[in-house]
């Protein structure tokens, strides 16, 4: 079955730092990976997404890699910021899935320190 | 333009009680999908609806639960006769076309059992 992983749970760094989120798929090949940002108690906000033909994405300060002979995308903060810190959840397609069942990952939980 | 409403925010309910939660997507949008995150868990689908229809619902527990989206009013999901482990977030989100496009999710509502 597809499973989706990512690297570590959380990941602490000094700001003006790049942080580096892996997230790792198996058993399929998604036509898209999407990239949210969760703070706690809210909902997931939308940053990135990165169709199976597109190497890589910027937008700011943000940055998405997808290697589909890895099976892995990783997803970059450059200059990061104390309000960077949040949970960073990255989903992909459900294989047979209608276009909005995603599989997300459980998030790595980034906190930049001043 | 506001964003996906979900009410009630928090939702304590006895077990056996009924819960009925509340998603108005943005304006424009026609697409709603229903997610459940239980407690460091990662989100998982239950159910996409367009108006008056539902598409998939295929992460939806085929007891207690329902989910509509009626031509006019907001998206309902309904639990019935409601046990502890129903206890978790309900994320609701809209999309004006496909998910691949972009999708915006509301803030939640929290469900407790108890």
């Amino acid at each position: 079955s597809q499973k989706i992983e990512q690297n570590s749970e959380a990941l602490n760094i000094q700001e003006g730092k790049t942080a580096t989120l892996t997230c790792n798929y198996t058993n399929y090949s998604p036509a898209y990976l999407q990239w949210y940002r969760q703070d706690p108690g809210r909902g997931p906000v939308f940053l990135l997404l990165i169709r199976e033909n597109e190497k890589e994405k910027r937008k700011e300060r943000l940055k998405v890699t997808f290697d589909t002979t890895l099976k892995q995308s990783l997803f970059h903060i450059t200059a990061s910021q104390p309000a960077d810190s949040a949970t960073y959840l990255c989903a992909l397609d459900k294989v047979g899935g209608s276009q909005g069942n995603l599989i997300f990952g459980k998030g790595t939980k980034l906190s930049v320190k001043p | 333009n506001a964003g996906v409403m979900q009410n009630p925010r928090h939702l304590v309910r006895r077990r056996g009680q009924e819960a009925r939660l509340r998603c108005s997507p943005m304006k424009g949008h026609s697409h709603v999908y229903w997610y459940r995150q239980l407690p460091e868990e990662g989100l998982k689908f239950m159910v996409y609806l367009q108006k008056e229809n539902i598409i998939d619902e295929s992460g939806m527990p085929k007891e207690r639960f329902s989910a509509e989206f009626p031509k006019e009013g907001p998206s309902i999901l309904r639990i019935q006769q409601v046990v502890r482990g129903d206890s978790a977030a309900y994320f609701c989100a809209s999309s004006r076309d496909g998910w691949d496009t972009e999708a915006f999710f509301g803030q939640g509502t929290r469900l407790t059992v108890v």
